[in-house]
C-alpha cells in the first residue's frame, strides 16, 4: 500500500516551453501532497503544499507563477512549470499524506526535468 | 547557517561494516525524526521514524537522537552492497503541518 506514481520520470524540453507533472496516490486518498525540487548533491527543498480543492501554499522564495500547482482532486496533483528554462532543469518529487502523523508521507519516484 | 547539516560523503566502507550517518540541526523544535533512503533517479524511502529523545531499533538499522546536543544518527549493522544508496535524515516540529527539512543527504557505497 501507500504507492505514489509520478508522470513523466524524464522530460526534456526547449527553453520557454511549459511542462506539467502529475502526481498520483495510487491505493489511498491523499488531502495533501508537497512538491519538492532537488539539485544535484543537495537537499530536497520543499517548494509549496498542495491542498485539495484550495490554492497551494508556496515556500518564501518559490515563484507560484512560475510553478502552477492543481490539486483538483484526493488522488491526483500536477505541477506544471511555466516558460521553462534551463535554471528550472532539476529533479521533481512529489510526497503525499496518507495520515496525520509525519511520517505517514510517502513520495513519487520524482521527474528529471532537463530545460534546453 | 542551514537548519539541518549532514556531510554529503561519500562514504566507502567494506562489506560487513558498521556504518554510522549523523546530522545535527539548530532549530530545537523539530521533535520528529526521520531517516529516509534514496536510490539513484528515484525517490526517498521511509527507513526509521523517531520521535524525540531515544534509540529505535529495525532490524539491522538502528535510529539515535539526542535532543541536547541536537544530533541524530543512524547506524547500519552488517552492511550490504544493496545498502549502497544516499541516505537523508529529515525533521519536523509539531504545528509545521507535516512538513518536513532534509539534510543534503549522505552518500554511501558498501564494497564487496
Amino acid at each position: 500500500g501507500a504507492v505514489v506514481s509520478q508522470h513523466p520520470s524524464r522530460v526534456i524540453c526547449k527553453s520557454g516551453t511549459s511542462v506539467k507533472i502529475e502526481c498520483r496516490s495510487l491505493d489511498f486518498q491523499a488531502t495533501t501532497m508537497f512538491w519538492y525540487r532537488q539539485f544535484p548533491k543537495q537537499s530536497l527543498m520543499l517548494m509549496a503544499t498542495s491542498n485539495e480543492g484550495s490554492k497551494a501554499t508556496y515556500e518564501q522564495g518559490v515563484e507560484k507563477d512560475k510553478f502552477l500547482i492543481n490539486h483538483a482532486s484526493l488522488t491526483l496533483s500536477t505541477l506544471t512549470v511555466t516558460s521553462a528554462h534551463p535554471e528550472d532543469s532539476s529533479f521533481y518529487i512529489c510526497s503525499a499524506r496518507a495520515g496525520d502523523r509525519v511520517d505517514e508521507q510517502f513520495f513519487g519516484p520524482g521527474t528529471r526535468l532537463t530545460v534546453l | 547557517q542551514k537548519e539541518v547539516e549532514q556531510d554529503p560523503g561519500p562514504l566507502s566502507v567494506p562489506e560487513g561494516a558498521i556504518v554510522s550517518l549523523n546530522c545535527t540541526y539548530s532549530n530545537s523544535a523539530f521533535q520528529y525524526f526521520m531517516w529516509y533512503r534514496q536510490y539513484s533517479r528515484k525517490g526517498p524511502e521511509l527507513l526509521m521514524y523517531t520521535y524525540s529523545s531515544g534509540n529505535k531499533e529495525d532490524g539491522r538499522f538502528t535510529a539515535q537522537v539526542d535532543k541536547s546536543s541536537k544530533y541524530i544518527s543512524l547506524f547500519i549493522r552488517d552492511s550490504q552492497p544493496s545498502d549502497s544508496a544516499t541516505y537523508l535524515c529529515a525533521m519536523s516540529r509539531p504545528g509545521g503541518g507535516n512538513k518536513l527539512t532534509f539534510g543534503t543527504g549522505t552518500q554511501l557505497k558498501v564494497e564487496l
